[in-house]
Protein backbone atom coordinates (compact mmCIF):
# COMPACT_ATOMS: atom_id res chain seq x y z
CA UNK A 1 0.00 0.00 0.00
CA UNK A 2 1.76 3.22 -1.00
CA UNK A 3 2.42 5.64 1.92
CA UNK A 4 2.84 9.31 2.96
CA UNK A 5 4.42 8.93 5.93
CA UNK A 6 4.65 11.97 8.66
CA UNK A 7 6.86 11.01 11.91
CA UNK A 8 5.30 12.62 14.83
CA UNK A 9 1.29 12.42 15.03
CA UNK A 10 1.43 14.79 17.85
CA UNK A 11 4.78 16.99 19.28
CA UNK A 12 4.58 19.86 21.85
CA UNK A 13 7.22 22.43 21.47
CA UNK A 14 8.51 25.52 23.60
CA UNK A 15 8.63 29.11 21.85
CA UNK A 16 11.99 29.60 20.47
CA UNK A 17 12.97 26.16 19.72
CA UNK A 18 13.88 24.79 17.06
CA UNK A 19 11.02 21.82 15.11
CA UNK A 20 11.90 19.71 12.73
CA UNK A 21 9.10 17.99 10.47
CA UNK A 22 9.63 15.01 8.55
CA UNK A 23 7.98 13.32 6.21
CA UNK A 24 8.61 10.45 3.43
CA UNK A 25 6.86 8.54 0.47
CA UNK A 26 7.36 5.62 -0.81
CA UNK A 27 5.91 6.06 -4.04
CA UNK A 28 8.88 7.30 -6.29
CA UNK A 29 6.81 10.93 -6.44
CA UNK A 30 9.15 13.86 -7.62
CA UNK A 31 6.85 16.82 -5.79
CA UNK A 32 6.25 17.15 -2.31
CA UNK A 33 4.03 19.51 -0.49
CA UNK A 34 3.68 21.13 3.20
CA UNK A 35 0.43 22.33 4.22
CA UNK A 36 -0.72 23.81 6.93
CA UNK A 37 -4.28 23.33 8.09
CA UNK A 38 -6.27 25.86 10.53
CA UNK A 39 -9.95 25.50 11.25
CA UNK A 40 -11.91 27.65 8.73
CA UNK A 41 -9.08 28.30 6.51
CA UNK A 42 -8.60 25.47 4.50
CA UNK A 43 -4.87 23.92 3.36
CA UNK A 44 -2.29 26.68 2.96
CA UNK A 45 0.71 26.22 1.49
CA UNK A 46 4.23 26.45 2.66
CA UNK A 47 6.27 25.27 0.74
CA UNK A 48 7.03 22.74 -2.11
CA UNK A 49 9.28 20.82 -4.36
CA UNK A 50 9.49 19.56 -7.66
CA UNK A 51 13.02 17.46 -7.60
CA UNK A 52 15.96 17.06 -5.18
CA UNK A 53 17.54 19.84 -3.21
CA UNK A 54 14.64 22.01 -5.11
CA UNK A 55 12.24 24.23 -3.31
CA UNK A 56 9.87 26.84 -4.01
CA UNK A 57 7.67 29.11 -1.74
CA UNK A 58 4.30 28.51 -1.34
CA UNK A 59 1.44 31.03 0.08
CA UNK A 60 2.87 31.57 3.38
CA UNK A 61 6.55 30.56 3.96
CA UNK A 62 7.18 33.28 6.67
CA UNK A 63 8.93 31.43 9.88
CA UNK A 64 9.83 28.05 7.69
CA UNK A 65 12.18 25.88 5.90
CA UNK A 66 12.20 22.95 3.75
CA UNK A 67 15.08 20.36 2.80
CA UNK A 68 15.02 18.00 -0.17
CA UNK A 69 18.21 15.86 0.21
CA UNK A 70 16.69 12.69 -1.16
CA UNK A 71 13.64 12.23 -3.65
CA UNK A 72 11.72 10.17 -0.70
CA UNK A 73 12.37 12.88 2.00
CA UNK A 74 10.82 15.88 2.56
CA UNK A 75 11.71 17.93 5.81
CA UNK A 76 10.13 21.13 7.30
CA UNK A 77 12.02 23.79 9.14
CA UNK A 78 10.63 26.15 12.03
CA UNK A 79 13.90 27.81 13.32
CA UNK A 80 12.21 29.38 16.12
CA UNK A 81 8.88 28.33 17.16
CA UNK A 82 6.43 30.54 17.74
CA UNK A 83 2.96 30.17 18.83
CA UNK A 84 1.11 31.02 16.15
CA UNK A 85 3.01 28.22 14.61
CA UNK A 86 0.26 25.85 16.39
CA UNK A 87 -1.55 24.12 14.07
CA UNK A 88 -2.15 20.87 12.37
CA UNK A 89 0.78 20.29 9.64
CA UNK A 90 0.17 18.22 5.87
CA UNK A 91 2.32 16.65 3.90
CA UNK A 92 1.65 15.58 0.64
CA UNK A 93 3.05 14.15 -2.39
CA UNK A 94 2.45 13.43 -6.62
CA UNK A 95 3.41 12.69 -9.71
CA UNK A 96 5.12 15.53 -12.11
CA UNK A 97 2.69 16.75 -14.69
CA UNK A 98 -0.13 16.57 -12.53
CA UNK A 99 -0.22 19.92 -11.26
CA UNK A 100 -0.11 19.22 -7.57
CA UNK A 101 -3.88 18.13 -8.20
CA UNK A 102 -3.94 14.24 -7.49
CA UNK A 103 -2.04 15.01 -4.04
CA UNK A 104 -1.34 12.03 -1.90
CA UNK A 105 -1.20 13.42 1.90
CA UNK A 106 0.05 12.39 5.18
CA UNK A 107 -2.06 11.54 8.47
CA UNK A 108 -0.38 15.30 9.60
CA UNK A 109 1.37 16.05 12.61
CA UNK A 110 -0.45 18.39 15.41
CA UNK A 111 2.26 21.04 16.47
CA UNK A 112 1.82 22.78 19.77
CA UNK A 113 3.93 25.66 20.44
CA UNK A 114 3.84 26.58 24.14
CA UNK B 1 -3.89 35.06 -4.04
CA UNK B 2 -7.01 33.52 -4.80
CA UNK B 3 -9.69 32.93 -2.28
CA UNK B 4 -12.58 29.90 -2.47
CA UNK B 5 -15.51 30.57 -0.06
CA UNK B 6 -16.72 26.44 1.02
CA UNK B 7 -20.18 26.41 2.41
CA UNK B 8 -21.77 25.73 5.58
CA UNK B 9 -18.73 25.25 7.56
CA UNK B 10 -20.15 22.72 9.66
CA UNK B 11 -23.59 20.80 9.06
CA UNK B 12 -25.39 18.33 11.64
CA UNK B 13 -27.54 15.71 10.23
CA UNK B 14 -29.44 13.02 10.18
CA UNK B 15 -28.02 9.18 8.93
CA UNK B 16 -29.91 8.66 5.98
CA UNK B 17 -30.47 12.93 4.89
CA UNK B 18 -28.92 14.24 1.82
CA UNK B 19 -26.35 16.45 2.17
CA UNK B 20 -25.26 19.40 -0.21
CA UNK B 21 -22.30 21.83 0.06
CA UNK B 22 -20.52 24.25 -2.65
CA UNK B 23 -17.67 26.22 -3.18
CA UNK B 24 -17.59 29.97 -4.69
CA UNK B 25 -14.55 32.08 -6.29
CA UNK B 26 -14.04 35.50 -7.55
CA UNK B 27 -11.76 33.82 -10.31
CA UNK B 28 -11.93 30.65 -12.27
CA UNK B 29 -10.46 27.56 -12.35
CA UNK B 30 -9.87 24.90 -15.36
CA UNK B 31 -10.53 21.88 -12.59
CA UNK B 32 -12.32 21.46 -9.54
CA UNK B 33 -11.47 18.79 -6.87
CA UNK B 34 -13.24 17.91 -3.74
CA UNK B 35 -11.24 15.81 -1.46
CA UNK B 36 -12.31 13.85 1.92
CA UNK B 37 -10.35 14.37 5.43
CA UNK B 38 -11.45 11.29 7.85
CA UNK B 39 -11.08 12.35 11.59
CA UNK B 40 -7.37 11.79 12.26
CA UNK B 41 -5.99 11.35 8.93
CA UNK B 42 -5.26 13.26 5.81
CA UNK B 43 -7.56 14.56 3.13
CA UNK B 44 -8.26 11.95 0.19
CA UNK B 45 -9.58 12.70 -2.90
CA UNK B 46 -13.07 11.54 -4.01
CA UNK B 47 -13.84 13.74 -6.93
CA UNK B 48 -11.93 15.33 -9.73
CA UNK B 49 -13.94 17.71 -12.57
CA UNK B 50 -12.25 19.11 -15.77
CA UNK B 51 -14.91 20.95 -17.56
CA UNK B 52 -17.61 23.59 -17.32
CA UNK B 53 -21.00 22.20 -16.82
CA UNK B 54 -19.66 18.31 -16.02
CA UNK B 55 -21.14 16.50 -13.52
CA UNK B 56 -19.45 13.35 -12.42
CA UNK B 57 -20.73 10.38 -9.37
CA UNK B 58 -18.60 8.75 -7.28
CA UNK B 59 -20.77 6.00 -5.46
CA UNK B 60 -23.37 8.25 -3.17
CA UNK B 61 -21.39 11.15 -4.40
CA UNK B 62 -21.76 13.54 -7.12
CA UNK B 63 -20.05 16.92 -8.12
CA UNK B 64 -20.57 19.71 -10.55
CA UNK B 65 -18.39 21.92 -12.09
CA UNK B 66 -20.57 24.99 -12.70
CA UNK B 67 -20.55 26.41 -15.83
CA UNK B 68 -19.26 30.28 -15.02
CA UNK B 69 -16.09 28.06 -13.79
CA UNK B 70 -16.22 29.79 -10.64
CA UNK B 71 -18.00 27.43 -8.14
CA UNK B 72 -18.73 23.64 -7.80
CA UNK B 73 -20.87 21.65 -5.63
CA UNK B 74 -20.67 18.49 -4.32
CA UNK B 75 -24.20 16.64 -2.98
CA UNK B 76 -24.28 12.93 -0.77
CA UNK B 77 -27.42 10.60 -0.88
CA UNK B 78 -28.18 9.18 2.30
CA UNK B 79 -25.77 10.08 4.48
CA UNK B 80 -24.10 7.07 6.78
CA UNK B 81 -22.37 7.60 9.91
CA UNK B 82 -18.81 6.99 7.77
CA UNK B 83 -19.78 9.86 5.73
CA UNK B 84 -18.46 12.49 9.08
CA UNK B 85 -15.25 14.51 8.48
CA UNK B 86 -13.78 17.57 6.83
CA UNK B 87 -14.92 18.18 2.87
CA UNK B 88 -12.48 20.05 0.99
CA UNK B 89 -13.09 21.55 -2.27
CA UNK B 90 -9.77 22.84 -4.27
CA UNK B 91 -9.55 24.68 -7.55
CA UNK B 92 -6.66 25.22 -9.77
CA UNK B 93 -6.27 26.93 -12.95
CA UNK B 94 -3.37 26.36 -15.23
CA UNK B 95 -0.15 24.39 -13.68
CA UNK B 96 -0.65 26.49 -10.63
CA UNK B 97 -0.61 25.79 -6.96
CA UNK B 98 -4.43 24.06 -5.59
CA UNK B 99 -6.26 26.76 -3.82
CA UNK B 100 -8.14 24.86 -1.08
CA UNK B 101 -11.82 26.23 0.56
CA UNK B 102 -12.24 26.30 4.14
CA UNK B 103 -13.80 23.05 4.30
CA UNK B 104 -17.35 21.84 5.58
CA UNK B 105 -17.19 19.59 8.71
CA UNK B 106 -20.30 16.64 8.59
CA UNK B 107 -21.11 14.80 11.44
CA UNK B 108 -24.23 12.74 11.02
CA UNK B 109 -26.35 11.44 13.72
CA UNK B 110 -27.54 7.70 13.81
Amino acid sequence: DVKVTQSSRYLVKRTGEKVFLECVQDMDHENMFWYRQDPGLGLRLIYFSYDVKMKEKGDIPEGYSVSREKKERFSLILESASTNQTSMYLCASSKPGQGGEKLFFGSGTQLSVL
Amino acid sequence: GQQLNQSPQSMFIQEGEDVSMNCTSSSIFNTWLWYKQDPGEGPVLLIALYKAGELTSNGRLTAQFGITRKDSFLNISASIPSDVGIYFCAGQYAGNMLTFGGGTRLMVKP
